[in-house]
């Protein structure tokens, strides 16, 4: 059974469209994190929800937001896709924050910007 | 900021060969994790080491945490094509509340 859904797949948006990816889980996990991954790189953290606490990393751009209208679902925003963007985005949950709490990661959303 | 270094970067080897993975950091982590992930696909965990010196055996995977808990290492043996994948270390830091990851070790198993 699946636990942490992203939808969709695979999208592909215009430079400068905005786009919106969707994560949900089926773990009640209070935790839930973006990431961005390009090719053969380490996934990098954007932003995460703690419960609806909203904790931005330091260097994730402004062109980037995120929506956690309930516990299980969390949206990631880009308001302006630019072609750097393209990659693929993880979102992963975790019951909490603390290091004895593993985070459990989707399939992932492989965006393309055209 | 804590940093992991895996090495090597990428790894081509026949079916049945050992290998093992490095992790390293100047810094300590609380605990470190390993994953596994597959082209299009999410990272899956495959373990987790807290203990100093900590030894796990998962079938033909073997993970150690170093003593002073700043270093670890995956070992494979008898590799398989099934295990072909981007390995990716990760580490909590101290205060437990951020995961740092490493770079990723590409592994390729030829049949």
């Amino acid at each position: 059974d699946a636990m942490v859904i992203q939808n969709p797949r695979y999208q592909v948006t215009q430079f400068g469209k905005p786009v919106t990816l969707s994560c949900s889980q089926t773990l009640n996990h209070n935790v839930m994190y973006w990431y961005q991954q390009k090719s053969s790189q380490a996934p990098k953290l954007l932003f995460h929800y703690y419960d609806k606490d909203f904790n931005n990393e330091a260097d994730t751009p402004d062109n980037f937001q995120s929506r956690r209208p309930n516990t299980s679902f969390c949206f990631l925003d880009i308001r302006s896709p630019g072609l750097g963007d393209a990659a693929m985005y993880l979102c992963a949950t975790s019951r909490d924050r603390r290091f004895s709490y593993e985070q459990y990661f989707g399939p992932g959303t492989r965006l393309t910007v055209t | 900021t804590q940093l992991l270094e895996q090495s090597p970067q990428f790894l081509s080897i026949q079916e049945g060969e050992n290998l093992t993975v490095y992790c390293n950091s100047s810094s300590v982590f609380s605990s470190l994790q390993w994953y596994r992930q597959e082209p299009g696909e999410g990272p899956v965990l495959l373990v987790t080491v807290v203990t100093g010196g900590e030894v796990k055996k998962l079938k033909r995977l073997t993970f150690q945490f170093g003593d002073a808990r700043k270093d670890s290492s995956l070992h494979i043996t008898a590799a398989q094509p099934g295990d072909t994948g981007l390995y990716l270390c990760a580490g909590y830091n101290n205060a437990g509340n951020m995961l740092t990851f490493g770079g990723g070790t590409r592994l390729m198993v030829k049949p």
